[in-house]
């Protein structure tokens, strides 16, 4: 059964940082790439950022360039986003999502984990 | 970059009526389009992609169609289960996943 377990989620201050992990299982994670989508309360989604399974090709939505970084580990079967720069508008629950590149559609999703930048 | 409309934003509707909602793209993508439910508190759950494939699992009372800029979902028959916001999503931009602003179905 594929699973995607979020971490790492919580309060911070606006201009701090915060690292989310995302722990995949139940599928071979190195051979698929990966995003991160987001959603502000009571908000739509908005894709976040994309990597590769091999960590070649990264891309970020305009929002969060500069200030965010997606990486990941395929020999320990994880995502990560590091947030810096945090900012109100960050506020959101961060789903990690498995991207199925053959029909091109996120195919699996975990279940969120909540960020809240507040002072 | 590829915007993403949908209409409308919300609508009330009964248990066995035929649902409509509508999705459109600011320049062609072809069938790159993917339809995605979401309950509340929950993760969203891929119902179609490709414009009219239905995901494994989804039931048939579901169904997609369009291509270029226009496409539409359709629940044939609405059931209880079906109460939650429905969300296009375009991967014309292959690695770049924009969604469109969803659609609240909620009970008459």
């Amino acid at each position: 059964e594929v699973q995607l377990v979020e971490s790492g989620g919580g309060l911070v201050q606006p201009g701090g940082s915060l690292r989310l992990s995302c722990a995949a299982s139940g599928f071979t994670f190195s051979s698929y790439s990966m995003n991160w989508v987001r959603q502000a309360p009571g908000k739509g989604l908005e894709w976040v950022s994309y990597i590769s399974s091999s960590s070649s090709t990264i891309y970020y939505a305009d929002s969060v360039k500069g200030r965010f970084t997606i990486s990941r580990d395929n020999a320990k079967n994880s995502l990560y986003l590091q947030m810096n720069s945090l900012r109100d508008e960050d506020t959101a629950v961060y789903y990690c999502a498995r991207v199925r590149l053959k029909i091109a559609a996120i195919d699996y999703w975990g279940q969120g984990t909540l960020v809240t930048v507040s002072s | 970059d590829i915007q993403m409309t949908q209409s409308p934003s919300s609508l009330s509707a009964s248990v066995g009526d035929r649902v409509t909602i509508t999705c459109r793209a600011s320049q062609s993508i072809s069938s790159y389009l993917n339809w995605y439910q979401q309950k509340p508190g929950k993760a969203p759950k891929l119902l179609i992609y490709a414009a009219s494939s239905l995901q494994s699992g989804v039931p048939s009372r579901f169904s997609g169609s369009g291509s270029g800029t226009d496409f539409t979902l359709t629940i044939s028959s609405l059931q209880p289960e079906d109460f939650a916001t429905y969300y296009c999503q375009q991967s014309y931009s292959t690695r770049i996943f924009t969604f469109g602003p969803g659609t609240k179905v909620d009970i008459k």
